[in-house]
C-alpha cells in the first residue's frame, strides 16, 4: 500500500516569513496529492490539492508542488499570518480501482511567532 | 445539514463494551469514508463506502470493527469488545464522488476507553 512521509514535524517561522512542508510518497500509481489544515479540535479541511498531471497549482498564499519523478510534493504557504498556525497533513491516493482511501502523513504542527 | 454531523461527540467506555458511533454525510454525496486519528498522528484509513457497498474494508484492523450504510446516507461504525488501544478520534468524511473528490469532514467522535 501506499506509504506517505512528511516532515518537519513542527515548523516555526515568523509571522510574514514563508513556510515549506514536504511529503514524500512510495506508490507512483499515486494520482491526487491533497493537503488539509486541521487547527486543534476542529475537523481537517481542504485548503489545496494537485493532481498528478500539474506540476504546481497556487491559491492566493497557498501553492502546491509536485514531482512525479522524485515521488515528492510540498506545500508552500508566503506571507504567513497567524491564522495560518494549525496542523498541516498532506495525503496521497493510488489508482487503483478507485476504492482505496487516501493515505495521509503524520502531520506538521505549523507555528506563526507574532 | 450543512455539513458531515457525528455522534456522539464524546464517549467514554469499559473495556470489553460495545459501542456504535455514527455518520450522517452531507445530502447527496454517495462517497463515505471513516477515518481513524490517534493523538498527534494523521488520519487513518479504516473502510470506505461508494452507495451502500462496502468499496474498501482494508483499513478495519480486526473483526471487532464493523460498519453499515443499509440505505446509502447514514453509517455506523461498530467496535465491539473495546480494547484501550481503540481511543482515538473517528473521523467521518463524505465527497460528493469519489476518492479524488474533496473529502468533507465531520468534527469526529473521541472515543475513550478505559
Amino acid at each position: 500500500g501506499e506509504n506517505v512521509e512528511q516532515h518537519p514535524s513542527t515548523l516555526s517561522v515568523q509571522e510574514g516569513d514563508s513556510a515549506v512542508i514536504k511529503c514524500t510518497y512510495s506508490d507512483s500509481a499515486s494520482n491526487y496529492f491533497p493537503w488539509y489544515k486541521q487547527e486543534l479540535g476542529k475537523r481537517p479541511q481542504l485548503i489545496i490539492d494537485i493532481r498528478s498531471n500539474v506540476g504546481e497549482k497556487k491559491d492566493q498564499r497557498i501553492a502546491v508542488t509536485l514531482n512525479k519523478t522524485a515521488k515528492h510534493f510540498s506545500l508552500h504557504i508566503t506571507e504567513t499570518q497567524p491564522e495560518d498556525s494549525a496542523v498541516y497533513f498532506c495525503a496521497a491516493r493510488g489508482s487503483g480501482g478507485g476504492a482505496d482511501g487516501l493515505t495521509f502523513g503524520k502531520g506538521t504542527h505549523l507555528i506563526i511567532q507574532p | 445539514g450543512a455539513g458531515v454531523s457525528q455522534t456522539p461527540s464524546n464517549k467514554v467506555t469499559e473495556k470489553g463494551k460495545y459501542v456504535e458511533l455514527r455518520c450522517d454525510p452531507i445530502s447527496g454525496h454517495t462517497a463515505l469514508y471513516w477515518y481513524r486519528q490517534s493523538l498527534g498522528q494523521g488520519p487513518e484509513f479504516l473502510i470506505y463506502f461508494q452507495g451502500t457497498g462496502a468499496a474498501d474494508d482494508s483499513g478495519l484492523p480486526n473483526d471487532r470493527f464493523f460498519a453499515v450504510r443499509p440505505e446509502g446516507s447514514v453509517s455506523t461504525l461498530k467496535i465491539q469488545r473495546t480494547e484501550r488501544g481503540d481511543s482515538a478520534v473517528y473521523l467521518c468524511a463524505s465527497s460528493r464522488t469519489g476518492p479524488t473528490g474533496e473529502l468533507f469532514f465531520g468534527e469526529g467522535s473521541r472515543l475513550t476507553v478505559l
